[in-house]
């Protein structure tokens, strides 16, 4: 199985901070990244696919970059909605599986 | 709009059996391949299962296989997670999901998931 690993766990950060989380494959997984956005006590939301495609509504301040192993989502100036938990999930071969998220939170 | 709603979860004694059912509407359900997920209280997300667009096809995560039966039915448009012989660590809320589009009535499932249920808790307690 791919082991997905994602850096930091925790994020401390401020509002209009630029926010970087790293997501590594254990093995390439070329371009087939997914990252997630969940807040407490609902479903996980979909935030970009394929490693650098944008959901459709997903604010322009979320990016994602990346191929073969390394892999970053990038919030380029954090809202107060955003503090939430983020998870990566890579696609490449069966199992699918994600990272083990990274939660950003008030500084 | 799309609509997934879960249902079937409850409390089990370990190596118990729970049927999980997910409720689909609002879009094409024969036309995506369709997963159930999990999240362990206070854990990240997993992975489970998916089944392919007519039911001929399954893929599993190892730590359920044998144990755990992925099913759909196109005409009621509801998807089935049957489980058995249940253990303390498939204690979690089990959602379902799918991901794709349609575009001028094709549709093409894909591998992230981009609608989600709401969850149902499964416990798996003495």
């Amino acid at each position: 199985d791919i082991q997905m690993t994602q850096s930091p766990s925790t994020l401390s950060a401020s509002v209009g901070d630029r926010v970087t989380i790293t997501c590594r494959a254990s093995q390439s997984i070329r371009s087939w990244l997914a990252w997630y956005q969940q807040k407490p006590g609902k479903a996980p939301k979909l935030l970009i696919y394929q490693t650098s495609t944008l959901e459709s509504g997903v604010p322009s301040r979320f990016s994602g970059s990346g191929s073969g192993i390394d892999f970053t989502l990038t919030i380029s100036s954090l809202q107060p909605d955003d503090f939430a938990t983020y998870y990566c999930q890579h696609y490449n071969s069966y199992p699918w599986t994600f990272g083990q998220g990274t939660k950003v939170e008030f500084k | 709009e799309v609509h997934l709603v879960e249902s079937g979860g409850a409390l089990v004694q370990p190596g118990g059996s729970l049927r999980l059912t997910c409720a689909a509407s609002g879009f094409t359900f024969s036309g995506y391949e369709m997963n159930w997920l999990r999240q362990a209280p206070g854990k990240g997300l997993e992975w489970v299962a998916n089944v392919s667009e007519i039911g001929t096809v399954t893929h599993y995560v190892g730590s359920v296989k044998g144990r755990f039966t992925i099913s759909r039915d196109n005409a009621r448009n509801s998807l089935f997670l049957q489980m058995n012989s249940l253990r303390a660590e498939d204690t979690a809320i089990y959602y379902c999901a799918y991901g794709g589009s349609c575009v001028n009535d094709v549709c093409q499932s894909a591998a992230y998931f981009r609608h989600w249920g709401q969850g149902t808790l499964v416990t798996v307690s003495s």
